[in-house]
């Protein structure tokens, strides 16, 4: 069956520093995969989704980034954090096609001091 | 732009009443999906709907494309407290995009 894992699942970190949060999924192939970040209490915002190694598609400016150097694993990064960054991070799969459903990690909650 | 908006946003019942959430979008869709997200938890995948006026029933809940492929609906018979959550629809328009409406918080008190 198919998982997905989401690390780290809190992270405290000071203004202007960098972040990683990785994700990888097991037991499928070529998954579509994507970023959302869900402010408290509210609904999800998509950052990024990818179709494939290295394609990487953009929904709103930012200062984060989002990288696929393998089929299953997507990295989201900032290299300066801002308060503003501060939020519930999801990364989710989805088998290739469009409308397909999405599958969530546990999700990272991040703290901007 | 593509929006998806839910009704309401939050929703307290007593244990034992119904519910019903209501999803809008600004465009036709070609598929919605239900999922719930437990306090504290990530979103779960609940169903999806794909032919106009199509209904689904998974136990207590009934869920509903409308016609137009515009529109749907959640609804949960006789809540009980197990059904705490936040209820997102999200919506397909045929792009790599799923577009998740606003969600409605469901409270259930016992």
């Amino acid at each position: 069956s198919q998982t997905i894992h989401q690390w780290p699942a809190t992270l405290v970190q000071p203004v202007g520093s960098p972040l990683s949060l990785e994700c990888t999924v097991e037991g499928t192939s070529n998954p579509n995969l994507y970023w959302y970040r869900q402010a408290a209490g509210r609904g999800l915002q998509l950052l990024f989704y990818s179709v494939g190694i290295g394609q990487i598609s953009s929904e709103v400016p930012q200062n984060l980034s989002a990288s696929r150097p393998q089929d299953r694993q997507f990295i989201l990064s900032s290299k300066k954090l801002l308060l503003s960054d501060s939020g519930f991070y999801l990364c989710a799969w989805s088998s290739i096609g469009t409308g397909q459903p999405q599958h969530f990690g546990d999700g990272t909650r991040l703290s901007i001091l | 732009g593509q929006q998806v908006m839910q009704i309401p946003q939050y929703q307290h019942v007593q244990e034992g009443e119904d519910f019903t959430t209501y999803c809008n979008s600004s465009t036709t869709l070609s598929n919605i999906q239900w999922y719930k997200q437990r306090p504290g938890g990530h979103p779960v995948f609940l169903i999806q709907l794909v032919k106009s006026g199509e209904v689904k029933k998974q136990k207590r809940l009934t869920f509903q494309f409308g016609e137009a492929k515009k529109n749907s609906s959640l609804h949960i018979t006789a809540t009980q407290t197990t059904d705490v959550g936040t209820y997102f629809c999200a919506g397909w328009t045929g792009a790599n995009n799923l577009f998740f409406g606003t969600g409605t918080r469901l409270t259930v008190i016992p």
